[in-house]
């Protein structure tokens, strides 16, 4: 069974601790996402990744960062956890190229993380 | 501007009753894609359908069928015979282009409650 995996279902952090939110695809997708889910917006991109060690901003990059050294995972990075970063954190993956379907992502159960 | 525009932030529907949900997307992209998932309490994003661009039918998987008007950038989702356990929150989603390298843009979601 294809999957998605984020390392912590539930975190919760103090102002100004360094988080990492790790993320793992077992499906050998080029492409890999980082998005903030919140109540009334939506979800909206962080950081995507579509190759190793590289990164494109999305529409909300401001606080994170990201690393991909491997095809397979892809973390996402709060150097200094804010209180209005409290959010759901999901990360997708996707396959690289056209087709049907083009761009259907694949997400991981979410990780809830709460700056106190 | 917004590029996917949910305007239903909650329904409500009978049980077995049909309903739709509202999308209208914005583009200047001759390609793209549109999608639906649905997402239960527990969490987990489920990818529902998918329409293209240059796609000449309405799609359609089981009791989902997607009311593609292209004139008008609108993508509804129809669900007929609603169950108990379509009770989730549904986001419309666009990619632009054709290729594989994109992210998804989501819309702020549609909160649909069964009733029974």
């Amino acid at each position: 069974d294809v999957k998605v995996t984020q390392s912590s279902r539930y975190l919760v952090k103090r102002t100004g601790e360094k988080v990492f939110l790790e993320c793992v695809q077992d499906m050998d997708h080029e492409n890999m996402f980082w998005y903030r889910q919140d109540p009334g917006l939506g979800l909206r991109l962080i950081y995507f990744s579509y190759d190793v060690k590289m990164k494109e901003k999305g529409d909300i990059p401001e606080g994170y960062s990201v690393s991909r050294e491997k095809k397979e995972r892809f973390s996402l990075i709060l150097e200094s956890a804010s209180t209005n970063q409290t959010s759901m954190y999901l990360c997708a993956s996707s396959l690289l190229g056209s087709g049907p379907n083009t761009g259907e992502l694949f997400f991981g159960e979410g990780s809830r993380l709460t700056v106190l | 501007a917004q590029k996917i525009t949910q305007t239903q932030p909650g329904m409500f529907v009978q049980e077995k009753e049909a309903v739709t949900l509202d999308c209208t997307y914005d583009t200047s992209d001759p390609s793209y894609g549109l999608f639906w998932y649905k997402q239960p309490s527990s969490g987990e994003m489920i990818f529902l359908i998918y329409q293209g661009s240059y796609d000449q039918q309405n799609a359609t998987e089981g009791r989902y069928s997607l009311n593609f008007q292209k004139a008008r950038k609108s993508a509804n989702l129809v669900i007929s015979a609603s169950q108990l356990g379509d009770s989730a929150m549904y986001f419309c989603a666009m990619r632009e282009g054709h290729e594989g390298r994109r992210a998804l843009t989501f819309g702020s979601g549609t909160r649909l409650q069964v009733q029974p």
